[in-house]
């Protein structure tokens, strides 16, 4: 059973970077079938999804975060990461990391979900 | 980007009784749509892709139809565990995107 574990701090301070880490456990996030993406959901937004990264390091980016969004993988500790810059109270939420598989012709949305870690912008 | 917009915003339905919930992009996503319930403070789970493959774990009592711009999930005969928010997600073109969810509580 793959589970998925995001930490972090919960409370970040406006104009400062937000980095978060989801821990892999029971599976590989080398594994070539899946992507292993972050979506936060927030009161104002609902849920956003903010991008994925294949094994590989392929990444791809929500259009409105891009610029100030990364994420990279640890394949040695099993571990993605999200960094986001220049936070401000909109980016105040939950944030899930989630995998969905890396094939479109057997793709079934995003199957395993971690718990989530709150994340609060403010001074 | 698509905009996926659910209908109602809230459904109070009686145990028992069939529910039907409906989801709308504004522009086609062919079948690349998945449903999601997400009860409080948990994650959400995936319940059907594909417009209308159940995922593991959820029973025949939830059902989806619909292409292109229209779906709907259909839950049978609603049990208590089934009260929870659905949300409606396209996966045709990035960037994925969520509707903003239906809340289904018992009336």
């Amino acid at each position: 059973q793959v589970l998925l574990q995001e930490s972090g701090p919960g409370l970040v301070k406006p104009s400062q970077t937000l980095s978060l880490t989801c821990t892999v456990s029971g599976g590989s996030i080398s594994d070539v079938d899946f992507n292993w993406n972050w979506i936060r959901q927030s009161p104002g937004k609902g849920l956003e999804w903010i991008g994925y990264i294949y094994f590989t390091g392929s990444t791809y980016y929500n259009p409105s975060l891009k610029s100030r969004v990364t994420i990279s993988a640890d394949t040695s500790k099993n571990q993605v990461s999200l960094k986001l810059t220049s936070v401000s109270a909109a980016d105040s939420a939950v944030y899930f990391c989630a995998r969905d598989s890396a094939s479109s012709l057997t793709y079934f949305g995003f199957d395993v979900w971690g718990q989530g870690t709150s994340v609060i912008v403010s001074s | 980007e698509i905009v996926m917009t659910q209908s109602p915003a809230t459904l109070s339905v009686s145990p028992g009784e069939r529910t039907t919930l409906s989801c709308r992009a504004s522009q086609s996503v062919s079948s690349n749509l998945a449903w999601y319930q997400q009860k409080p403070g948990q994650s959400p789970s995936l319940v059907l892709y594909g417009a209308s493959t159940r995922a593991t774990g959820f029973p025949a009592r939830f059902s989806g139809s619909g292409s292109g711009t229209e779906f709907t999930l259909t839950i049978s005969s609603l049990q208590s565990e089934d009260f929870a928010v659905y949300y409606c997600q396209q996966y045709h073109i990035w960037p994925y995107t969520f509707g903003q969810g239906t809340k289904l509580e018992i009336k």
